[in-house]
């Protein structure tokens, strides 16, 4: 079975730039989760959605970062305009409930020049 | 607001041996869920074990238990038998419920090395 598919697996962009993160959730799970880690903050929660709906979005830092679910196997994570700060890497994960282990992609490292 | 404390940064343990990674959380809900990963040094995130806040029987899979003591909300992670390819940091992280709050607090992790 496929798991967590998340792209690109790496981006390197300049202060400024416009960027899309991309992921694709394990079929049949309901909730997608958009979680950053960094050595100074650890691993932290953006956002999640269920049934693709966004529920809690208090750990998006600003109105720089948005995410989008419009389908079951899509999400994706946009950064508008980046900024050096934002440079992290960004995991993706799916679950079939709350209660469930979530499942992470391989994340994508974002660094921002 | 919850916490999950994680107090060895680091830990050096000879082959074979068993290894005890501490967490410690804090929360005032009364249904919540302990979860264990593991992140070698590829970076990839990989599931270990799940405990419950009510379920009476510490968790088990494979080398991995977890020691639940829920009076003292300590929830590690024992390894039996390490080897070397356990070496890779380790995160606690805890679900809670409660007005839709669905995601995982983690702690700051443990950077496990196992030593032949």
């Amino acid at each position: 079975d496929a798991g967590v598919i998340q792209s690109p697996r790496h981006e390197v962009t300049e202060m400024g730039q416009e960027v899309t993160l991309r992921c694709k959730p394990i079929s049949g799970h309901d909730y997608l989760f958009w979680y950053r880690q960094t050595m100074m903050r650890g691993l932290e929660l953006l956002i999640y959605f269920n049934n693709n709906v966004p529920i809690d979005d208090s750990g998006m830092p600003e109105d720089r970062f948005s995410a989008k679910m419009p389908n079951a196997s899509f999400s994706t994570l946009k950064i508008q305009p980046s900024e050096p700060r934002d440079s992290a890497v960004y995991f993706c994960a799916s679950s079939v409930h709350p209660t469930n282990e979530q499942y992470f992609g391989p994340g994508t490292r974002l660094t921002v020049t | 607001a919850q916490k999950i404390t994680q107090t060895q940064p680091g830990m050096f343990v000879q082959e074979k041996e068993a290894v005890t990674l501490d967490c410690t959380y804090d929360t005032s809900d009364q249904s919540y869920g302990l979860f264990w990963y593991k992140q070698p040094s590829s970076g990839e995130m990989i599931f270990l074990i799940y405990q419950g806040s009510y379920d009476e029987q510490n968790a088990t899979e494979g080398r991995y238990s977890l020691n639940f003591q829920k009076a003292r909300k300590s929830a590690n992670l024992v390894i039996s038998a390490s080897q070397l390819g356990d070496s890779a940091m380790y995160f606690c992280a805890m679900r809670y419920s409660g007005g839709g709050a669905d995601g995982l607090t983690f702690g700051k992790g443990t950077h496990l090395i196992i030593q032949p």
